[in-house]
């Protein structure tokens, strides 16, 4: 299947401080992609849409402040968690719907380890 | 996009034939069924997906009822690397509003 790259897989940062994570379609283009929030022992939560070139689409109850969301090219689509406390130590997980192909699947990165402290 | 409906938890002896159901009474009919699994720690993998007619690829095999209302996902030998939670979705194909939204899913535990 198509290759979904996240970057990066984890990461541990001070209070306070923003933290940007990456997200690429390796081996095709994506109009859209997802991002994910994963607590531990709970299923996969979407938290945005986002549409290349154009505003990200947010979930009820997500802080389009707090998490921002960049998709400035059909190949990459970065999430930034602004002033990060540790109730946002979470999983998160980046996703890109294959709109080039006919079965139209969404493939997902591996997921990125984020740790407030 | 519809409700479904996966037990939490099943077991399969290394080497059988792993069925797993899935209930979506109320798909409608220009919503496809997806599974996905996740493996612990992982992000989810695509699976297989299909419309009305059974699906088969060289990881899985899909049986949808005649009427929609529930799909099984057929692993035809176990291996204890399918150990996992399998996602039954419901979305359409194409759209915005082909959002996948996880619920809880199965997990999958395959024994030796």
């Amino acid at each position: 299947g198509a290759v979904v790259s996240q970057h990066p897989s984890r990461v541990i940062c001070k209070s306070g401080t923003s933290v940007k994570i990456e997200c690429r379609s390796l081996d095709f283009q994506a109009t859209t992609m997802f991002w994910y929030r994963q607590f531990p022992k709970q299923s996969l939560m979407l938290m945005a849409t986002s549409n290349e070139g154009s505003k990200a689409t947010y979930e009820q109850g997500v802080e389009k402040d707090k998490f921002l969301i960049n998709h400035a090219s059909l190949t990459l689509s970065t999430l930034t968690v602004t002033s990060a406390h540790p109730e946002d130590s979470s999983f998160y997980i980046c996703s890109a719907r294959d709109s080039g192909g006919a079965k139209n699947i969404q493939y997902f990165g591996a997921g990125t380890r984020l740790s407030v402290l | 996009d519809a409700k479904t409906t996966q037990p939490p938890s099943m077991d399969c002896a290394e080497g059988r034939a792993a069925n797993l159901p899935c209930n979506h009474s109320t798909i409608s009919g220009n919503e496809y069924v997806y599974w996905y699994r996740q493996i612990h720690s992982q992000g989810p993998q695509y699976i297989i997906h299909g419309l009305k007619n059974n699906e088969t690829n060289e990881m899985a095999s899909l049986i949808i009822t005649e009427d929609r209302k529930s799909s099984t996902l057929i692993l035809p030998h176990a291996t204890l690397r399918d150990t996992a939670v399998y996602y039954c979705i419901v979305r359409v194909l194409y759209g915005n509003t082909g959002k996948l939204i996880f619920g809880q899913g199965t997990t999958l535990q395959v024994k030796p």
